[in-house]
């Protein structure tokens, strides 16, 4: 009954592969975002979506692409990986609007790049 | 463009202790506040929520508040205890469209027993 759910938990790869985070919430919130948070622990947005639309894209390479199948999913794609990629990355979600619009945070996935 | 502050960076106090955490940021127009908790090697669990037209929020031994108008947010932590150690997060909610959190780099505490 995990809220915001992410997979993997810990992603170890080489440079230049591609992978793929998995993000899912059960809260039936209209809006999901990926943040990245660096080395000292700084945390950036990177996207949000809003039923299923992107509203937002800060400045990232384009080798990040952001997927939303519906609502309660947002995948992160990753191409040639790099070095500088490795970081944890945040899934969360929330109601764009109203009252009650906390934002719930997945418990993160770690991405180390060798 | 939102910067939000938090000071002090680290903070160690002994068990028992009533403290005060630090929350700036630079725009006044925001949607809300809310005050973040991280351990190490962890996600973040939500503590308080402040909706911009609110003055505080109480949830425990937590009580936070916000001036909007003078850009700051105080998190008090009443009787401290060793279990609270753990990075504190502020984070401002934007007027924009999608209405991302825009963070602060985070209070270290550590509450010595």
């Amino acid at each position: 009954d995990t809220a915001v759910s992410q997979t993997p938990k810990y992603l170890v790869t080489q440079m230049g592969n591609d992978k793929s985070i998995k993000c899912e919430q059960n809260l039936g919130h209209d809006t999901m975002y990926w943040y990245k948070q660096d080395s000292k622990k700084f945390l950036k947005i990177m996207f949000s979506y809003n039923n299923k639309e992107l509203i937002i894209n800060e400045t990232v390479p384009n080798r990040f692409s952001p997927k939303s199948p519906d609502k309660a999913h947002l995948n992160l794609h990753i191409n040639s990986l790099e070095l500088g990629d490795s970081a944890v990355y945040f899934c969360a979600s929330s109601l764009l609007s109203g009252a009650y619009n906390e934002q719930f945070f997945g418990p993160g996935t770690r991405l180390t790049v060798l | 463009k939102q910067e939000v502050t938090q000071i002090p960076a680290a903070l160690s106090v002994p068990e028992g202790e009533n403290l005060v955490l630090n929350c700036s940021f630079t725009d006044s127009a925001i949607y809300n506040l809310q005050w973040f908790r991280q351990d190490p090697g962890k996600g973040l669990t939500s503590l308080l929520l402040i909706q911009s037209s609110q003055r505080e929020q109480t949830s425990g031994r937590l009580n936070a508040s916000l001036d909007k108008s003078s850009g700051r947010s105080t998190l008090y932590i009443a009787a401290s205890q060793p279990g609270d150690s753990a990075t504190y997060l502020c984070a401002v909610r934007e007027l924009g469209s999608a209405r991302q959190l825009t963070f602060g780099s985070g209070t270290q505490l550590t509450v010595l027993p």
